[in-house]
């Protein structure tokens, strides 16, 4: 149980065009989703937390414009980055918070790579 | 702010070998403590965890017990595996709700 997917798993976009990323909690209902962004060799960083039915909440530093999160239902949040330019290129990895729970449950991420 | 520190790698072990990841924490009240592994080209996977102080969480032979006398989470494997080699996150949770991850270990075990 606890699986969550993202979709797609690589991209690669030209600079100026925009890319949207699925995350998707399969077996369970997710009222709290979180998108992380991760740099070669680096730890995690947090974007935005996401709740559903309502606005996505930033990180200090995160552009909302830029990064675009919808959490439409309690299995689905999208990320959709636009305007894409190089210094976008990353891995950006999801993860779901299982109701009454402390645990978050990561997908598998997304390579995100602009030209 | 909470802060979790944890040891720097790479760490390369030969397979059977005892393997200890440190971690040590800065926090606020009583939170949540994570680790979490990510094996190459993947996302992270809940290895184990604890929430509160003298717990132990253990999975696929790896263990770690919660320590707040001395703000700890250690993570210990008796004998590594070529399998295990992958980067490993201590993390931890508080009030808020986020994570907040460790820079990172990664470990390569050998035949």
């Amino acid at each position: 149980g606890a699986v969550v997917s993202q979709h797609p798993s690589r991209v690669i976009c030209k600079s100026g065009t925009s890319v949207k990323i699925e995350c998707r909690s399969l077996d369970f209902q997710a009222t709290t989703m979180f998108w992380y962004r991760q740099f070669p060799k680096k730890s995690l960083m947090l974007m935005a937390t996401s709740n559903e039915g309502s606005k996505a909440t930033y990180e200090q530093g995160v552009e909302k414009d830029k990064f675009l999160i919808n959490h439409a239902s309690l299995t689905l949040s999208t990320l959709t980055v636009t305007s894409a330019h190089p210094e976008d290129s990353s891995f950006y990895i999801c993860s779901a918070r299982v109701v009454r729970s402390d645990t978050q449950y990561f997908g598998p991420g997304t390579r995100l790579t602009v030209l | 702010g909470n802060s979790v520190t944890q040891m720097e790698g790479p760490v390369t072990l030969s397979e059977e070998a005892f393997l200890t990841i440190n971690c040590t924490y800065t926090a606020t009240g009583y939170p949540s403590l994570f680790w979490y592994v990510q094996y190459p080209g993947e996302g992270l996977q809940l290895l184990l965890k604890a929430t509160k102080a003298d717990d132990k969480g253990s999975n696929k032979g790896f263990e770690a017990t919660y320590r707040k006398e001395t703000t700890s989470f250690h993570l210990e494997k008796g004998s590594v595996q070529v399998s295990d080699s992958a980067v490993y996150f201590c993390a931890l949770q508080g009030g808020s709700e986020k994570l907040v991850f460790g820079k990172g270990t990664k470990l390569t075990v050998n035949p």
